[in-house]
């Protein structure tokens, strides 16, 4: 079993449909982040936590929000879906010490129509 | 905002060859810097991390750093078709607590048998 999994793998939705991408891990890790990746724009920062009470924007925040339920579970919401929310979205971890590396899950591809 | 930027490929070269992925960096502060490795459909892993100017060689893989210039590089020896997949740039700030990794684009690498 993946150490990082996300669900679902695959999503279609509608505009202004809610949507919401789960990421559960069993590393350990008190650091959660959320990633979008576009087509020849890499991964760009949605969110981060570091502890369950900790809860920070990243780079692209805007029209997402995010829940961590515990220390292993990081969601993504997507209040009100728009087309150019279509994108693969990965969950990663790091571990405390933080040495750079990221441990990222299977990803979640979200198809807004 | 940082930015880092990546030769835009994509990159073809024969089996057996050497392999150069460029990254340039925007600002002085980052330190540290890593190579993430990301197949088709799949996931990134960290292949590689240098924190001081000069080549850190593992395996097949040497990553080279130059602070002065903003400069890292992946060169890839004796390259093979199981290496083609795209080749990601991250760099962090020095002494980040964030946790935080800005990434390139990626460039896409194909090694034709």
């Amino acid at each position: 079993d993946a150490d990082v999994t996300q669900t679902p793998r695959n999503r279609i939705t509608k505009t202004g449909k809610r949507i919401m991408l789960e990421c559960s891990q069993t590393k350990g890790h008190d650091r959660m982040y959320w990633y979008r990746q576009d087509p020849g724009l890499g991964l760009r920062l949605i969110y981060y936590s570091f502890d369950v009470k900790d809860i920070n924007k990243g780079e692209i925040s805007d029209g997402y929000s995010v829940s961590r339920q515990a220390q292993a579970k990081f969601s993504l919401s997507l209040e009100s879906a728009i087309p150019n929310q279509t994108a693969l979205y990965f969950c990663a971890t790091s571990d405390p010490r933080y040495t750079g590396e990221l441990f990222f899950g299977e990803g979640s591809r979200l198809t807004v129509l | 905002q940082k930015e880092v930027e990546q030769n835009s490929g994509p990159l073809s070269v024969p089996e057996g060859a050497i392999a150069s992925l460029n990254c340039t960096y925007s600002d002085r502060v980052s330190q540290s810097f890593f190579w993430y490795r990301q197949y088709s459909g799949k996931s990134p892993e960290l292949i590689m991390s240098i924190y001081s100017n000069g080549d850190k060689e593992d395996g097949r893989f040497t990553a080279q750093l130059n602070k002065a210039s903003q400069y890292v590089s992946l060169l890839i020896r004796d390259s093979q078709p199981s290496d083609s997949a795209t080749y990601l740039c991250a760099v962090m700030d020095r002494g980040s607590t964030l946790g935080r990794l800005y990434f390139g684009r990626g460039t896409q690498l194909t090694v034709w048998p």
